[in-house]
């Protein structure tokens, strides 16, 4: 059973460009979540799916922010004419829903972004 | 709307003794989950151990237990017979049952065990 993967690890980019993130998260998992990470901060929600249905956007998921999940299984999570405010870690977790609860949220490593 | 707080930003211990680390956390919800995270120096974060909110009995994991004190908010994480390897980065966070279930983290303590 592989865990959650993402890709790439690390994204050096210039303010103004456009960068995308892959998500693949643990077969089987129905739910697949996007957080951000700041330096010294814990990590915060962006947006969640179900399955290809994505339920919930936080307001700190600006119209720049855009998450996909075509399939249901992996996630893209992109993000338009990056600013430097945008460096940070950009987490992804996955989760199997059975009934009304939701069991453990497993991570993966991330993509930390750092935008020039 | 849920918020979660770690007030030890750095913290440390000699290997073999125990540490607690502390939480608060405040909810409107009836239903919820309380987790320890720990995130390591540059590697992924994994779970520690989970409390439901409803279990009066204290969740434990080997040498990881945590205080649940539900009338009072506090989570507070023990961990006994400290290793080298439990130095890492370890956030409390909290989800509401039903929903989205998305977790709610604290700003984190840094353990540190020295040998």
């Amino acid at each position: 059973d592989t865990g959650v993967s993402q890709d790439p690890r690390h994204k050096i980019t210039k303010r103004g460009q456009n960068v995308t993130f892959r998500c693949d998260p643990i077969s089987e998992h129905n739910r697949l979540y996007w957080y951000r990470q700041t330096l010294g901060q814990g990590p915060e929600f962006l947006t969640y799916f179900q399955n290809e249905a994505q339920l919930e956007k936080s307001r700190l998921l600006s119209d720049r922010f855009s998450a996909e999940r075509p399939k249901g299984s992996f996630s893209t999570l992109e993000i338009q004419r990056t600013e430097q405010g945008d460096s940070a870690m950009y987490l992804c977790a996955s989760s199997l829903l059975t009934g009304t609860v939701a069991k453990t949220q497993y991570f993966g490593p991330g993509t930390r972004l750092l935008v020039l | 709307a849920q918020t979660v707080t770690q007030s030890q930003p750095e913290m440390s211990v000699q290997e073999a003794e125990t540490v607690t680390l502390s939480c608060t956390y405040d909810t409107s919800e009836s239903n919820y989950y309380l987790f320890w995270y720990k995130q390591p120096p540059s590697r992924q974060m994994i779970l520690v151990i989970r409390q439901e909110a409803y279990k009066q009995q204290n969740a434990t994991e080997n040498r990881f237990s945590v205080n649940f004190q539900k009338a009072a908010k506090s989570f507070s994480l023990k961990i006994s017979d400290s290793q080298l390897g439990d130095t890492a980065m370890y956030f409390c966070a909290s989800s509401s049952q039903g929903g989205s279930e998305k977790l709610v983290f604290g700003k984190g303590t840094k353990l540190t065990v020295n040998p």
